[in-house]
């Protein structure tokens, strides 16, 4: 069965470093998302992709944050220069088409130090 | 300001139990999503309804749009249900933006 899958499944980084974290989503979907869950709290909406370009993005998703699909398979986020509240899992999700079930990858577990 | 609440935040049951966790919301949508999410952190997608009723297995999810409510529903419950269940929803038709539930973690016990 096809899934979605995401790498590294832990990163830990240091305060104001770059990381960019990878996702790549089942084959023949279309629409591509980024989601945050802080330890304890609530799955947040960063960012949804489209057509080579960004559709909508959440307050959080500020200039610190990037969104790229650089080879056709490939999904990733760049944080620039990463904060201690940065620390979180990153869950990627994709989906053929807006009004059908998105597949969500295993998330990254993103420790800033 | 779009909310998304559960309800309960915690739930015990004894396997066998029927349990039902409700999610309400507060402006009109197009389509909520009901999510399991493991212990391990990993999300599944088991339902998305934008009207009416869905069954799978021993899993059933109704929305009620008028009221702003949905239900989850779980029959026969086991242990291996227990997860933390979340409810999402999306305000467009392209699904572009959701608002995530607070979750609600159940245990069944055997």
């Amino acid at each position: 069965e096809p899934e979605v899958t995401q790498t590294p499944s832990h990163q830990v980084t240091q305060m104001g470093q770059e990381v960019i974290l990878r996702c790549v989503p089942i084959s023949n979907h279309l629409y591509f998302y980024w989601y945050r869950q802080i330890l304890g709290q609530k799955v947040e909406f960063l960012v949804s992709f489209y057509n080579n370009e960004i559709s909508e993005k959440s307050e959080i998703f500020d200039d610190q944050f990037s969104v790229e699909r650089p080879d056709g398979s490939n999904f990733t986020l760049k944080i620039r220069s990463t904060k201690l509240e940065d620390s979180a899992m990153y869950f990627c999700a994709s989906r053929d088409l807006p009004y059908n079930e998105q597949f969500f990858g295993p998330g990254t577990r993103l420790t800033v130090l | 300001k779009n909310e998304v609440e559960q309800s309960p935040q915690n739930l015990t049951a004894q396997e066998g139990e029927f349990i039902t966790i409700n999610c309400s919301y507060s402006v009109g949508i197009s389509a909520l999503h009901w999510l399991q999410q493991h212990p391990g952190g990993g999300i599944v997608s088991l339902f998305m309804l934008s009207s009416g009723k869905k069954k799978h297995g021993r899993l059933i999810a109704t929305i009620n749009i008028q009221e702003k409510h949905s239900s989850l529903h779980i029959t026969a419950s086991h242990p291996r249900d227990s997860a933390v269940y979340i409810c999402a929803v999306q305000y467009d038709n392209y699904g572009q933006n959701f608002v995530f539930g607070p979750g609600t973690r159940l245990s069944v016990l055997p």
